[in-house]
């Protein structure tokens, strides 16, 4: 089974411009998570997407940020105009929970991460 | 407030020297407990879930274990090639699925 799909796997920009990160989550995943993990700190997320709709988008900063995910499968995470601080790993994860889903704790599975240098 | 707090930040041991990883949490009620290796550049790999206290997984040379307050991770006669960050991260009820994360143990394991 295929994983989590992310890219670009590196990125460096100059402040102000734009930025956009890509991601295919695994085959039958209702869930798809956008995070941010800076250096020596456990991920903080972004935004979270079940199907096509925003589940939660509160720790998204909206005046930079913008994320989509059309059809239900991949998605796109925008940054413009790009800020010094925005210099973290950005992560995709999935998990197969969907609004039907009752039980214990679903595990979400990560891609490997865009390292984004914003100088 | 949800958290997570793991011990300690960082770990330095020797081929062999077993020893063990915290993860102590606060939650509203918890739906799991899960258990993340990161290699640098790396995304996180799924290790082990636990759902209620008393529960245990092995996986080679690890072992995770729950409480109600705190789950460890258990190392035994590590080798160079386990040397990684591991994460802990909980999912309330309530939140979504969403986790709450720690900030990770580095643990280095010297040859």
């Amino acid at each position: 089974e295929a994983g989590v799909a992310q890219s670009p796997r590196y990125k460096i920009i100059e402040k102000r411009q734009s930025v956009a990160f890509w991601c295919n989550p695994i085959s039958g995943h209702a869930t798809l998570y956008w995070y941010q993990q800076i250096l020596g700190q456990g991920p903080k997320l972004l935004i979270q997407f079940q199907n096509n709709g925003v589940v939660d988008d509160s720790q998204l900063p909206k005046d930079r940020f913008s994320a989509e995910r059309l059809k239900g499968v991949d998605s796109t995470l925008k940054i413009q105009p790009a800020k010094l601080e925005d210099s973290a790993v950005y992560l995709c994860a999935s998990s197969l929970v969907d609004s039907g889903w009752t039980g214990y704790g679903e595990t979400q599975y990560f891609g490997p991460g865009t390292r984004l240098l914003v100088l | 407030e949800d958290q997570v707090t793991q011990s300690p930040e960082a770990l330095r041991l020797q081929e062999g020297e077993s020893s063990s990883l915290n993860c102590s949490y606060t939650v509203s009620g918890l739906r799991g407990l899960f258990w993340y290796r990161q290699d640098p550049g790396k995304g996180p790999e799924f290790l082990f879930t636990l759902y209620s206290a008393g529960e245990e997984k092995e996986k080679e040379r690890l072992k995770a274990t729950l409480t109600k307050k705190e789950s460890f991770l258990h190392i035994t006669a590590p080798k160079p090639e386990d040397s990684a960050t591991y994460l802990c991260a909980v999912q309330a009820w309530d939140s979504n699925y969403q986790l709450i994360w720690g900030a990770g143990t580095k643990l280095i394991i010297k040859p």
